[in-house]
């Protein structure tokens, strides 16, 4: 069954150091890849997304995912992190084929920046 | 462009009510939208994805005549919550997906908060 997992459920990072969460995902081909950000209290924003071509993605933000097909994952970083980044963090998939282009959520990393 | 949203942005309602949420895209056409819930600090939960003019096809689990979805037009769908009660108490998301976008990309409302007393 597709799953994706993202390990960290809590980071905390200092304000201006680089950041990176992890996503890895299982499916038999190569799925588009999505990572969101979720302000408590608020709805979803897409950051960017992968579906084919170059790798390495930019998205909103100043934020970055790179799809790394060996390893099956789409880690998002950031060379250096604002204060106004600490949210949390999802990562999802759709797939090719499905009838009704559900995306599955990973479970979530919350981002806690220090001053 | 792409923006999403949803009205009320909270509700709180008696037990034994039923609480209707709009979900509306603004700046395109949503052929699908799908409705999520989410538990505090959890992630998001797939209830059920609506089709303009189908039925709505539910997850495993969710209760059709206790959530009552609606896509009447291609910009508008409803989630009705019937004779509410305490444990229905959520944070409910709706998302739309539009008639020209690839590879399932979703736009997201800003959320309902329901708490039923």
């Amino acid at each position: 069954a597709q799953s994706v997992t993202q390990p960290d459920i809590h980071i905390t990072v200092s304000e201006g150091a680089s950041l990176e969460l992890r996503c890895n995902y299982s499916y038999g081909a190569t799925p588009y890849l999505f990572w969101y950000v979720q302000s408590p209290g608020q709805g979803l924003q897409l950051l960017l997304k992968y579906f084919s071509g170059d790798t390495l993605v930019q998205g909103i933000k100043g934020f970055e995912a790179e799809f790394k097909r060996s390893q099956s994952s789409f880690n998002l970083r950031k060379p250096s992190v604002h204060w106004s980044d600490a949210a949390e963090y999802f990562c999802a998939v759709g797939f090719y084929g499905g009838s009704q282009g559900n995306l599955i959520f990973g479970k979530g990393t919350k981002l806690s920046v220090k001053p | 462009g792409a923006v999403v949203s949803q009205h009320p942005s909270w509700v709180i309602c008696k037990s034994g009510t039923s609480v209707k949420i709009e979900c509306r895209s603004l700046d395109f056409q949503a052929t699908t939208m799908f409705w999520y819930r989410q538990f505090p600090k959890q992630s998001l939960m797939l209830m059920a994805t609506s089709n303009e003019g189908s039925k709505a096809t539910y997850e495993q689990g969710v209760e059709k005549d206790k959530f009552l979805i609606n896509h009447a037009s291609l910009t508008l769908s409803t989630l009705t919550v019937t004779s509410a009660h305490p444990e229905d108490s959520s944070f409910y998301i709706c998302s739309a997906r539009g008639l020209a976008e690839v590879g399932n990309t979703q736009y997201f409302g800003p959320g309902t908060r329901l708490t039923v007393l």
